[in-house]
């Protein structure tokens, strides 16, 4: 069955630096598309980024870009996002989401199976 | 502000049918599919309902998706304690800077 286990989260000082993993088993991680969604506290879901199955595409949210990068290793059937420049309202639960990476004529498919979601906390 | 709009709460008693409903653009429920999300109280979110209508497997019939232009809706039927969660509707939008993935605000259904 799929599973999808977040790490990496942890309390950081407003522009520290952190970097999140997301291990992926029973799928062929390398044909997937990657997704990071967060939460805040109390809030709803915001999209935060997402890698193509090989990672020859990246997408972020504006509210990351330029701070954070998204990136996968295939041989380690592992997902990554480095945080860099965090600021308060960075603070959230952060998702990796498993995507088919695929499109037919009605549109894009979209993330199908969730990680459980590891804390964020930027604070002095 | 989300790009997509929901309401922010709904109810029912138990047996009754409630629809939450999703507005978005032709950028991205236009053009894309819906994809809805079930998030239990204190869990991950959890997939409802893909590509607007279907239901993946061990979803109950009792949810159904829908969709027409660029709006959706979550159906759910034969109300149960159980359903009480927060729903999110979710597409991919084509915009200009760019694709991205959009989200509703959510919606916090009580099962009164």
């Amino acid at each position: 069955q799929v599973q999808l286990v977040e790490s990496g989260g942890g309390v950081v000082q407003p522009g520290g630096s952190l970097r999140l993993s997301c291990a992926a088993s029973g799928f062929t991680f390398s044909s997937y598309g990657m997704h990071w969604v967060r939460q805040a506290p109390g809030k709803g879901l915001e999209w935060v980024a997402f890698i193509r199955y090989d990672g020859s595409n990246k997408y972020y949210a504006d509210s990351v870009k330029g701070r954070f990068t998204i990136s996968r290793d295939n041989s380690k059937n592992t997902l990554y996002l480095q945080m860099n420049s965090l600021r308060a309202e960075d603070t959230a639960v952060y998702y990796c989401a498993k995507d088919p990476d695929y499109y037919d004529s009605s549109g894009y498919y979209l993330m199908d199976y969730w990680g459980q979601g590891t804390l964020v906390t930027v604070s002095s | 502000q989300s790009v997509l709009t929901q309401p922010p709460s709904a109810s029912g008693t138990p047996g009754q049918r409630v629809t939450i409903s999703c507005s978005g653009s032709s950028s991205n429920i236009g053009s894309n599919y819906v994809y809805w999300y079930q998030q239990l109280p204190g869990t991950a979110p959890k997939l409802l309902i893909y590509r607007n209508n279907q239901r993946p497997s061990g979803v109950p019939d009792r949810f159904s998706g829908s969709k027409s232009g660029t709006s959706a809706s979550l159906a759910i039927s034969g109300l149960r304690s159980e359903d009480e969660a927060d729903y999110y509707c979710a597409a991919w939008d084509d915009s200009l800077s760019g694709p991205d993935v959009v989200f509703g605000g959510g919606t916090k259904l009580t099962v009164l």
